[in-house]
């Protein structure tokens, strides 16, 4: 199985400030289509999980362009350009390559201000 | 709008059965995958099944397979996961999603989760 790393695990910042969180994979989550099938989500406090990047770069619908992702193969990295207080909560990576479907998480970053 | 709203979950006895319910509005499920995923309290997330458009084809982490069977019923707009055999370890917030193929699998659509406590 597909064993996702992230660090770190509490990232503590400062509005305003730029925050980095990484992601790395046991195996390559580059497809044959060229995409890397790594995602982002961010579980805010009492909320469930909503999608930030879909194949490790893509910007999924109504998402502040202050988040990026970027990486390729086994190591990826979610970018916020300029911290605000409701990006505070829980982020996840997610890879959805392995076949048959044997999906992961990552364990998780806390952003706390 | 969009939705999905997880029912079904309660307090069970270890070795017993329980049906969660994930009713989908706003969209049809019968062209987009669907999964579950649950949270143990204070924990993170853990990826558990999906099933295909047509409820053909089925996937299971691990640590459920065997005990937990999900389905469909396109018809009724609706997701189902079966859980038998719990154990005190599947306590957890279970969540159901949306698989979107246009997003490359993305979870883009996520229900507010049901509670299941086995104790």
């Amino acid at each position: 199985d597909i064993v996702l790393t992230q660090s770190p695990v509490s990232l503590p910042v400062t509005p305003g400030e730029p925050a980095s969180i990484s992601c790395r994979s046991s195996q390559s989550l580059l497809h044959s289509d060229g995409h890397n099938y790594l995602d982002w989500y961010l579980q805010k406090p009492g909320q469930s999980p909503q999608l930030l990047i879909y194949v490790s770069s893509n910007r999924a619908s109504g998402v502040p362009d202050r988040f990026s992702g970027s990486g390729s193969g086994t190591d990826f990295t979610l970018k916020i350009r300029r911290v605000e207080a409701e990006d505070i909560g829980v982020y996840y990576c997610m890879q959805t390559l392995q076949t048959p479907p044997m999906y992961t998480f990552g364990q998780g970053t806390k952003l706390e201000i | 709008q969009v939705q999905l709203v997880e029912s079904g979950g309660g307090v069970v006895q270890p070795g017993r059965s329980l049906r969660l319910s994930c009713a989908a509005s706003g969209f049809n499920i019968s062209t987009f995958g669907m999964h579950w995923v649950r949270q143990a309290p204070g924990k993170g997330l853990e990826w558990l099944t999906v099933i295909s458009l047509d409820g053909s084809n089925t996937f299971y982490a691990d640590s459920v397979k065997g005990r937990f069977v999900i389905s469909r019923d396109n018809s009724k707009n609706s997701l189902y996961l079966q859980m038998n055999s719990l154990r005190s370890e599947d306590t957890a917030l279970y969540y159901c999603a949306r698989m979107n193929y246009h997003e490359y699998n993305a979870l883009d659509v996520w229900g507010q989760g049901t509670t299941v406590s086995v104790s």
